[in-house]
C-alpha cells in the first residue's frame, strides 16, 4: 500500500484553466503538507495542515490554496494557472510537524 | 529562518569511489534529515540525526552531524550506479526546510 499517494502524476493545462491535485495518506499522520520543487530542484514548502488547521502559509500566491476534508487529506487546487506554476509539487506527511516526513512520488504539472 | 547550504552542487564519480556531500546550517539543528530523490521520483527518507556526534549507518551511506550540531556529511561507501540521485538535507523547526540538493552521478 502506497503510504503518501497524490493524483495526477502528470497534468498538462492551459494558462487561466483552474485544477486540482488530490492528497491521500494511510499513516495515520496528523501534519500534511504540500511542498513546490521548481526547475533548479530547489524544494520549498507551501503549506502544511495540522488537525485542519493551516500552520505555515508561506508567500504562496492566494491562487493557490490547499482543501483539508480530512486529515488524511490535503488537496491542492490552484486558480488561473500561469506558466510560472509549471513545477513538481509534492505532497507529504508526518506525525507531528517536528516528526519525519514522508514524500509521495509527486505530481508533475506543466501549463501552456 | 534557517538556511541549509549543500556542497558540493553536483558530483561525478566512478563507481566504487568513495563520496561526501556536507550540509551546513546557519542555525542549530535539532533535527537533520537526510533524503534521496531519483528523476522523476519522489523523496525517499534516508535516516535523521538529532544528537550532536551522532552517527548513523544504511547499507553503504553513512551520516554525521557534528558535535556543534550545525554540519552534517553524508558518506558513500564504494559507490554504485543505484546511488545516483539527488541527495537533500532538511531540517525540522516546527517546517521542513531544503538544502539545493546535490547531484551524484555515478559512471559505471
Amino acid at each position: 500500500d502506497t503510504a503518501v499517494s497524490q493524483t495526477p502524476k502528470y497534468l498538462v493545462t492551459q494558462m487561466g484553466n483552474d485544477k486540482s491535485i488530490k492528497c491521500e495518506q494511510n499513516l495515520g499522520h496528523d501534519t500534511m503538507y504540500w511542498y513546490k520543487q521548481d526547475s533548479k530542484k530547489f524544494l520549498k514548502i507551501m503549506f502544511s495542515y495540522n488537525n485542519k488547521e493551516l500552520i505555515i502559509n508561506e508567500t504562496v500566491p492566494n491562487r493557490f490554496s490547499p482543501k483539508s476534508p480530512d486529515k488524511a487529506h490535503l488537496n491542492l487546487h490552484i486558480n488561473s494557472l500561469e506558466l510560472g506554476d509549471s513545477a513538481v509539487y509534492f505532497c507529504a506527511s508526518s506525525l507531528s510537524s517536528g516528526g519525519t516526513i514522508y514524500f509521495g512520488e509527486g505530481s508533475w504539472l506543466t501549463v501552456v | 529562518s534557517q538556511e541549509l547550504e549543500q556542497s558540493p552542487q553536483s558530483l561525478i564519480v566512478q563507481e566504487g569511489k568513495n563520496l561526501t556531500i556536507n550540509c551546513t546550517s546557519s542555525k542549530t539543528l535539532y533535527g537533520l534529515y537526510w533524503y534521496k530523490q531519483k528523476y522523476g521520483e519522489g523523496l525517499i527518507f534516508l535516516m535523521m540525526l538529532q544528537k550532536g556526534g551522532e552517527e548513523k549507518s544504511h547499507e553503504k551511506i553513512t551520516a554525521k552531524l557534528d558535535e556543534k550540531k550545525q554540519q552534517s556529511s553524508l558518506h558513500i561507501t564504494a559507490s554504485q550506479p543505484s546511488h545516483a540521485g539527488i541527495y537533500l538535507c532538511g531540517a525540522n523547526n516546527n517546517d521542513m526546510r531544503f538544502g539545493a540538493g546535490t547531484r551524484l552521478t555515478v559512471k559505471p
